[in-house]
């Protein structure tokens, strides 16, 4: 069964703390993986896919490197503006682009 | 346009009543998907289309849902005779076959 972890379920972090967000993933043939922004009260906000094995893709202060079994999204010296969930989600091969999601990972950096 | 546009923003109905939500995707975008987010980050994938055909229902529950997209007309998400359970945050998503971006959610409320 195609199945998406996240950890930590949340994550307090000092402004400038730097960190890491893991998504481990079990999928029948990878199309793709996600990863998403979102606040609360809103919808997901696009950040990242990932195609293939060692592929990295960066924005701002994020970056999201893929390896065969999971992902990581690297926050280097975060601000208050980058609390929020972040989601990972994968599509499988033959599936029709649905997404199976994981579980989120909650981030609050503080001041 | 520009971004998937829900409506409404809020809906609250009582038990047994029925709940109809709509969405307009991004202009171009083919497919249209929905989700329903139940508890906190918990996404489930609900039935996505392709321009106005069914590409992929099996996460709809058979009974109560339904959905279409037509042409020239938002897409729908109706549930007949609401239960309590169908309490959840809808979203829908488009995509012209990748990203998918979504729109700002249906908060439904059964009371």
């Amino acid at each position: 069964e195609d199945q998406v972890t996240q950890s930590p379920e949340a994550l307090r972090l000092q402004e400038g703390e730097s960190s890491s967000l893991n998504c481990s993933y079990t999928v029948s043939g990878l199309r793709g993986l996600f990863w998403y922004r979102q606040d609360p009260g809103k919808g997901p906000e696009f950040l990242f896919t990932l195609y293939s094995a060692g592929e990295e893709k960066e924005k701002e202060r994020l970056k999201a490197t893929l390896t065969k079994k999971e992902s990581f999204l690297h926050i280097t010296a975060p601000k208050p503006e980058d609390s929020a969930t972040y989601l990972c989600a994968v599509q499988a091969r033959n599936q029709g682009g649905k997404l199976i999601f994981g579980q989120g990972t909650e981030l609050s950096v503080k001041p | 346009g520009e971004e998937v546009a829900q409506t409404p923003k809020h809906l609250v109905r009582g038990e047994g009543q029925k709940a109809k939500l709509y969405c307009a995707p991004i202009k171009g975008h083919s497919y249209v998907f929905w989700y329903q987010q139940v508890l906190k980050n918990e996404f489930k994938f609900l039935i996505s289309f392709q321009n106005e055909n069914v590409f992929d229902e099996t996460g709809m529950p058979k009974e109560r849902f339904s959905a279409k997209c037509l042409p020239n007309s938002p897409c729908s998400l109706e549930i007949q005779a609401t239960k309590l359970e169908d309490s959840a945050v809808y979203f829908c998503a488009s995509s012209q076959g990748s990203e998918a971006f979504f729109g700002q959610g249906t908060r439904l409320t059964v009371v």
